[in-house]
């Protein structure tokens, strides 16, 4: 499965934007871009996904870059909830491969 | 809305002991899965499930694990023989398409 690479953690304040990055230079076409993230004690809950165009949803919009081999979740304006992990993740088949993703910090 | 549910939300259980937790996915969904997360470690898919059959599996999900759709509603996981390091939380999804939605989780410890 191709990689993502994401930074470990991130911090946000509240009612701010926020942006939150992820590499995939090794995509392939039939990869989709995931993002999930994952509340503390909670199991993870999917944000959104897409494949070439820019994806809006209530949760989150995503950007994706023309050559497809980065990506942004943007979160319009965080709150407290929004502290989590975010997972980007290449998907083309069933499985979803976690990796560690980015810690949000949502500070008041 | 609707959300998948997973009993039970804790199990203890012995050493060398099957267990078996549950999952109810959406009701119109048609792929199932099962992941784990042992503590402090990252989400593990173990198994992909559609149209009665297993459709991928990673390599933890070997000989000592089943899955099986019983009826129309209940998915499950069977783990025949326990071993300490099964301690993990575990997790069911269902999906009608790309999204993946998760249940709450089972803990699952095994002593």
């Amino acid at each position: 499965d191709a990689k993502t690479t994401q930074p470990n953690s991130m911090e946000s304040n509240e009612e701010e934007p926020v942006h939150l990055p992820c590499n995939h230079s090794t995509i392939s076409g039939t990869d989709y871009i995931h993002w999930y993230r994952q509340l503390p004690s909670q199991g993870p809950e999917y944000v959104i996904h897409g494949l070439t165009s820019n994806v809006n949803n209530r949760m989150a919009s995503l950007a994706i870059a023309e050559d497809r081999k980065s990506s942004t979740l943007i979160l319009h304006r965080a709150t407290l909830r929004d502290a989590a992990v975010y997972y980007c993740i290449l998907n083309s088949g069933y499985a979803l491969n976690f990796g560690k993703g980015t810690s949000l910090l949502v500070t008041p | 809305e609707p959300e998948v549910t997973q009993t039970p939300s804790h199990q203890v259980t012995q050493m060398g002991q099957e267990v078996i937790l549950r999952c109810v996915p959406i009701s119109n969904h048609l792929y199932f899965y099962w992941y784990r997360q042992i503590l402090g470690q990252k989400v593990e898919f173990l198994v992909s499930f559609y149209n009665n059959e297993i459709s991928e599996k990673s390599e933890i999900f070997d000989d000592q694990f089943s899955v099986e759709r019983p009826d129309g509603s209940n998915f499950t996981l069977k783990i025949r023989s326990t071993k300490l390091e099964d301690s993990a939380m575990y997790f069911c999804a269902s999906s009608y398409y790309h999204e993946q939605y998760f249940g709450p989780g089972t803990r699952l410890t095994v002593t």
